[in-house]
């Protein structure tokens, strides 16, 4: 089976700077895909960033990236200039027809 | 935002009362799924559903149960709550015809069971 660890339960980071999340995953497939998730405080899960297994360049949406290291089964997220609204928790999550989900980290963002 | 939907948002009830959590998509996804979270804590995939009248148990053991009538509900119903039942539920759903499998969460139903 699919396993998704999350090491950080928690994290902080001061306003404007950068932080990563760390991810790692078992599988044996080679074709998947990997997503990090974000959920605000009694708010709505929304998807934060995809990656496709077969695609070796690192995703990157604005200010949120990737560090996909396929042969060490790694996927963190680093989130740069971090903001006050950035403050949630980040599912990592992998996905080959069944959807598994890490524990998630809580990140705080101190102004 | 997704266009998915979950009623109530927020729900305290008695013990031993009969409940119904509403969820619906109108995405056309085939693919629909309840989750059961607690506050900051993990998610734990309890339903799902590949289609109508398709429905199959998930890695958590839940005392719930599902329907798939139509496409675009996907209901959890609580025959007798107890306070164990107390916790956040989480609704999505995905297009089946979509490799990536893309998750998209409705808001939540939190439950408190007194």
């Amino acid at each position: 089976a699919q396993t998704v660890t999350q090491s950080q339960p928690e994290m902080s980071v001061q306003e404007a700077e950068t932080v990563t999340l760390s991810c790692t995953y078992d599988t044996s497939e080679s074709d998947y895909y990997l997503f990090w998730y974000k959920q605000p405080p009694s708010r709505q899960m929304i998807l934060v960033i995809r990656q496709e297994a077969y695609k070796q360049q690192n995703a990157t949406e604005n200010r949120f990236s990737v560090n996909f290291q396929k042969a060490a089964k790694s996927f963190s997220l680093k989130i740069s200039d971090s903001q006050l609204g950035d403050a949630a928790m980040y599912f990592c999550a992998y996905n080959n027809n069944d959807m598994r989900f890490g524990a998630g980290t809580r990140l705080t963002v101190k102004p | 935002e997704a266009d998915i939907y979950q009623t109530p948002r927020y729900l305290v009830i008695g013990t031993g009362k009969k409940i119904t959590l509403e969820c619906s998509q109108t995405m056309g996804h085939d693919k629909m799924y309840w989750y059961q979270q607690d506050p900051g804590m993990e998610l734990h995939l309890i339903h799902y559903s590949y289609g109508v009248n398709s429905t199959e148990k998930g890695d958590l053991s839940s005392e719930s149960t599902v329907s798939r009538i139509r496409t675009e509900h996907f209901p959890l119903t609580l025959e007798s709550a107890r306070p164990s039942h107390t916790s956040q539920y989480l609704c999505a759903s995905s297009d089946g015809h979509q490799n990536t499998g893309e998750l998209f969460f409705g808001e939540g139903s939190r439950l408190t069971v007194l």
